[in-house]
């Protein structure tokens, strides 16, 4: 258990749809990266909060949004999902000057 | 746009041999990252390098950084079947964001 919690593990909806991934970070980290894993772009840099803020932003579409919250959890929006936004979606947390733990992913898949 | 490259993509090797995975990248950065990837799992923390000539070993795996070169190896020695993985390395930019690379699937063959 790697300390970063992501639920649900499997999202199967279809297109048009919007879902919701949630991400808690490992105790004392304040910051959540997400990341979108497909066969055809690889991992995809999405969005970066730190401590409630956004810091970065990578190629995420206005279709997808994200928030962290004040308990430090993080939503990733999804909305008008299309067959193309099936992939797996990792998000990530690390303290200062070492590397990412990454959450275990949410699976989606867009029928 | 900060670029990671890994060579080769895709490697199938036999049990006992040598090998070494490549990554380069396109700007300065002194700290650079390997992970692992079994199928449909998630990404675990293999190294991290934070200074040029840093080297790090566990078991079989090891890896350098040549931050002058902007290159990072990951040296496999004698592999065994439980090494058969994808391995990415990552580029940390100013602390925002990883830039990964496209990930070498190794594949090794008893």
């Amino acid at each position: 258990d790697s300390g970063v919690t992501q639920t649900p593990k499997h999202l199967i909806t279809a297109t048009g749809q919007r879902v919701t991934l949630r991400c808690s970070p490992r105790s004392g980290d304040l910051s959540v990266y997400w990341y979108q894993q497909s066969l055809d772009q690889g991992l995809q840099f999405l969005i970066h909060y730190y401590n409630g803020e956004e810091r970065a932003k990578g190629n995420i579409l206005e279709r997808f949004s994200a928030q962290q919250f004040p308990d430090l959890h993080s939503e990733l929006n999804l909305s008008s999902l299309e067959l193309g936004d099936s992939a797996l979606y990792f998000c990530a947390s690390r303290p200062p000057r070492y590397g990412y733990t990454f959450g275990s992913g949410t699976r989606l898949t867009v029928v | 746009e900060l670029k990671v490259e890994q060579n080769p993509l895709f490697l199938s090797m036999q049990e006992g041999k040598n090998y070494t995975i490549y990554c380069n990248y396109s700007t300065t950065s002194d700290r650079l990252y390997w992970y692992r990837q079994d199928p449909g799992k998630s990404l675990e923390s293999l190294f991290v390098l934070l200074s040029n000539g840093a080297v790090k070993q566990e078991g079989r795996l090891m890896a350098s950084l040549d931050t002058k070169a902007r290159l990072s190896t990951l040296h496999i020695t004698a592999a065994v079947h439980d090494l058969s993985a994808t391995y990415f390395c990552a580029v940390d930019k100013a602390g925002n964001q990883f830039y990964f690379g496209t990930g070498t699937s190794l594949t090794v063959i008893p």
